[in-house]
């Protein structure tokens, strides 16, 4: 699977737009980006996950760049409970491997009150 | 809707013992996956199950074994146990062979080793 890179530690106030990002450069055109977060103490959860095209759901927006090769995470309008480990992950289309998350050490975003 | 169950919450043990951890998957899930995760860093894989079978592997040594039950249920065992087996364990559920479909994580079972 593709390497990720990410910033270890941000700060976003609260209310505000939180932009992480990620460069995933050594990308193939078999893997999709996904996103998890893991809240102090709790299991990493599912944020949304994408192949080309930009992707919203109710948790978050994820824009990936048309050469594929990084992507941003936004939290529209971040709360308290936003506060959390970002893990950006890609991961293969075809089976084998596809199996497993592959984790790096993620961002650690602070929101402040 | 249940979520992904993991038991026990927290679990201490010593040097050489054994232990067995469970997951329930989610309500539709057929496929477990187990993570070790380490203090501060990221979570690992062990190996995943699916059809009561272990189809992929991480690097974990065989002290490591897993079942998984008719009712897609599954247990973690660890053999031998060593300081340095203790972490959080992560149980994961997801649907079939999809790559597609995203893996969901219970709140994991923290085993301290004495």
């Amino acid at each position: 699977d593709a390497k990720t890179t990410q910033p270890p530690s941000m700060d976003c106030a609260e209310g505000r737009a939180a932009n992480l990002p990620c460069n995933h450069s050594t990308i193939s055109g078999n893997e999709y980006v996904y996103w998890y977060r893991q809240i102090h103490s709790q299991g990493p959860q599912y944020i949304i996950h994408g192949l080309k095209n930009n992707e919203t759901n109710e948790m978050a927006s994820l824009i990936i760049t048309e050469d594929r090769k990084s992507s941003t995470l936004i939290l529209p309008h971040a709360t308290l409970r936003d506060t959390a480990v970002y893990y950006c992950i890609v991961r293969l289309i075809s089976s084998g491997s596809a199996r497993q998350l592959t984790f790096g050490s993620g961002t650690q975003l602070t929101v402040l009150p | 809707d249940a979520g992904v169950t993991q038991s026990p919450t927290h679990l201490i043990k010593t040097r050489g013992q054994q232990v067995t951890l469970r997951c329930s998957p989610k309500s539709g899930h057929d496929t477990v996956s187990w993570y070790q995760q380490a203090l501060g860093q990221g979570p690992q894989f062990i190996f995943q199950y699916y059809e009561e079978e272990e189809r992929q592997r991480g690097n974990f040594p065989d002290r490591f074994s897993g079942h998984q039950f008719p009712n897609y249920s599954s247990e973690l065992n660890v053999n031998a146990l060593l300081l340095g087996d203790s972490a959080l364990y992560l149980c994961a559920s997801s649907l079939g062979d999809r790559v597609n479909q995203p893996q969901h994580f219970g709140d994991g079972t923290r085993l301290s080793i004495l």
